[in-house]
């Protein structure tokens, strides 16, 4: 079964680094997003992504925020330097465009 | 804007009884809902989903929900919780296909032998 795959499964870093967080969504969904999720919280929306530009993005999705889909399978999100309070789990999720989303199994980022 | 509430932040249910988990959406229209099961350290499974049609629907693990417009809630049950049903449940609303889902806080299901 298709899935949408994300690396890395943990990352750690130190604060005002730059991150980079991977995903590979399912190949022929053309609607894709990011979550994220702070230990015990809700799931957060932050951005998604259509036709190779952003259509939605939350208050969460400030200045340091990029996403890019940089070639045909990849999708990322940058955070350009990172705070304490980014440290979360991140979902990358796909859509088909029927309202249904597929999530992948997230990424953990730890900022020290 | 959408929102949407979910009353019970923990809720504990003996193995084999049944289970109902509460969820009030706000929309101004019919939205599109979900329900998700978050397992420890997993992502994000699809349970069920309501998008129109028949109120009441079938989802995976023997999980179900109903729409109730009149009340604005889907609430999911299941006649017989197993052990491997201990998990986070999030409900979600979606405005229409393609935009971002808004998901509730959750809700912690314990099951106890």
């Amino acid at each position: 079964e298709p899935e949408v795959t994300q690396t890395p499964s943990h990352q750690v870093t130190q604060m005002g680094q730059e991150v980079i967080l991977r995903c590979v969504p399912i190949s022929n969904h053309l609607y894709f997003y990011w979550y994220r999720q702070i230990l015990g919280q809700k799931v957060e929306f932050l951005v998604s992504f259509y036709n190779n530009e952003i259509s939605e993005k939350s208050e969460i999705f400030d200045d340091q925020f990029s996403v890019e889909r940089p070639d045909g399978s990849n999708f990322t999100l940058k955070i350009r330097s990172t705070k304490l309070e980014d440290s979360a789990m991140y979902f990358c999720a796909s859509s088909l465009g029927g309202g249904e989303l597929f999530f992948g199994e997230g990424s953990r980022l730890t900022v020290l | 804007a959408q929102s949407v509430t979910q009353p019970d932040i923990h809720i504990t249910v003996s193995e084999g009884a049944s289970l109902e988990l509460r969820c009030n959406y706000s929309y101004g229209a019919t939205p599109y809902l979900f329900w998700y099961v978050q397992s420890p350290g997993q992502g994000l499974q699809l349970l069920l989903k309501y998008f129109s049609g028949d109120t009441l629907v079938q989802g995976i693990k023997g999980f179900e929900a109903e729409f109730k417009r009149s009340q604005s809630s889907f609430n999911l049950r299941k006649p017989s919780v197993h052990w491997s049903d201990a998990a986070e449940y999030f409900c979600a609303v979606g405005a229409k296909a393609g935009t971002a889902l808004i998901f509730g806080k959750g809700t912690t299901l314990s099951v106890s032998s």
